[in-house]
């Protein structure tokens, strides 16, 4: 079975850095990924991960440590059009996604 | 754009009747999924299938159905819906490798469609 953990919410003001963790429990573990999901439309692509180490892409990194079964996504210089939810997912060997229940993250200005 | 689509976008049912969801896609991937949405249970694979003709159950299949007979189209019937089926559906496609600019084989959703059972 699976286990992902994310915290349920998070507020940050314009300008700031925040930082979303995500703790997995998993068997077969084959990658993780990130996805962006704004009220109301359907998830976007963010990162992936499937070695430890950081990733970064712009204003976002995503960071994996295996042995711990844990990632954290880095959001930069927040902008307003930045508040959304932020889904965790893990892909096991055999290629299906599990997904965390999401962050939600208010950007304040 | 992954040139998926979702139908109906909206749709209020009742208890009791038959409901099919429609998901197509243009380009011919062979991995197509069906996920419900739920506040705070995120996403939770339904029913998925990698080629027409052969799907398999996902997470929470229970009553749930699915079809693929064309490459493009996956069909996703309640045969019986319940109010416990009230939700966000969205459907997912991915690709392996080499058909597609990303190596990361990630699955791209469409745009959801919400179902409501009174």
């Amino acid at each position: 079975g699976q286990n992902i953990d994310q915290p349920t919410e998070m507020t940050a003001t314009e300008g700031a850095i925040v930082q979303i963790n995500c703790t997995y429990q998993t068997s077969g573990f084959n990658g993780l990924f990130w996805y962006q999901q704004h009220a109301g439309e359907a998830p976007t692509f963010l990162s992936y991960n499937v070695l430890d180490g950081l990733e970064e892409k712009g204003r976002f990194s995503s960071f994996l440590s295996r042995s711990k079964g844990y990632s954290y996504l880095l959001l930069k210089e927040l902008q307003m059009k930045d508040s959304a939810s932020y889904l965790c997912a893990v892909r096991r060997n055999d290629y299906k996604l599990s997904f965390g229940a999401g962050t939600t993250v208010t950007v304040r200005a | 754009d992954a040139g998926i689509t979702q139908s109906p976008r909206h749709k209020v049912t009742e208890t009791g009747t038959p409901v099919t969801l429609r998901c197509h896609q243009t380009e011919n991937h062979r991995y197509m999924y069906w996920y419900r949405q739920d506040p705070g249970h995120g996403l939770r694979l339904i029913h998925y299938s990698y080629g027409v003709k052969d799907t398999d159950k996902g997470e929470v299949s229970d009553g749930y159905s699915v079809s693929r007979s064309k490459t493009e189209d996956f069909l996703l019937t309640l045969e019986s819906a319940t109010s416990s089926q009230t939700s966000v559906y969205f459907c997912a496609i991915s690709w392996t490798s080499g058909s597609h600019q990303s190596s990361y084989n990630e699955q791209f959703f469409g745009p959801g469609t919400r179902l409501t059972v009174l």
